[in-house]
């Protein structure tokens, strides 16, 4: 079974500055998506940022970026300049690409770091 | 496109009651989920469908139902509410490879 773990609980950073949170994930796949997606304060879930494994080139959104390492199983999120708009929590999530092995595209998530953004 | 729609926002049940939680997209979207966020826990699947007329349980199905009678409909119902289905409930829908589209959620507490 997939897992995906996202090992920061919260973290914190100053207004303007530089955060990564972390992810590792667990899977057999060799094909997959992996997801960033923000929750503020209002509840909704936002689509941050996706990556193909199939993809070398790590996805970068505007001031976010990821670093994909495929073969560690690890893809952390980099928040660059940051703003108080970006304190929320942050949920790392996995699902594969070929429906196989009883895996119908399930959407498994992290259990989420909480990001703060002091002014 | 209102995308995921989810109704009530907010509901309080008393132990024992039923009630059900309503999710329409309008995507087209064949595949639909049903999570709950506890606190510290992320989001945990209770039930999933890929189609009108299929759905499968996730990992905590147990004091859940379900039913998916067109594409664009995935209620969930609980029978017999107990405070251990005190939750925030997302409805999400995805048309495969791509990314989840979300409902804003339901605050249930079960008192």
């Amino acid at each position: 079974a997939q897992t995906v773990t996202q090992s920061q609980p919260e973290m914190s950073v100053q207004e303007a500055e530089t955060v990564t949170l972390s992810c590792t994930y667990d899977t057999s796949e060799s094909d997959y998506y992996l997801f960033w997606y923000k929750q503020p304060p209002s509840r909704q879930m936002i689509l941050v940022i996706r990556q193909e494994a199939y993809k070398q080139q790590n996805a970068t959104e505007n001031r976010f970026s990821v670093n994909f390492q495929k073969a560690a199983k690890s893809f952390s999120l980099k928040i660059s300049d940051s703003q108080l708009g970006d304190a929320a929590m942050y949920f790392c999530a996995y699902r594969p690409i070929i429906n196989s092995g009883g895996s119908n595209y399930k959407l498994t998530f992290g259990k989420g770091t909480l990001l703060t953004v002091n002014p | 496109n209102a995308g995921v729609t989810q109704t009530p926002k907010f509901r309080i049940l008393k132990i024992g009651q039923s009630m059900t939680l309503q999710c329409t997209q309008d995507m087209n979207h064949n595949y639909m989920y049903w999570y709950r966020q506890d606190p510290g826990m992320g989001l945990k699947l209770i039930y999933y469908s890929v189609g009108a007329g299929i759905t499968d349980k996730g990992e905590v199905p147990n004091g859940y139902n379900v039913s998916r009678s067109t594409t664009e409909d995935f209620p969930l119902r609980l029978e017999l509410a107990a405070p251990s289905q005190t939750s925030v409930y997302f409805c999400a829908s995805t048309q495969p490879p791509f990314e989840a589209f979300f409902g804003q959620g339901t605050r249930l507490t079960v008192v």
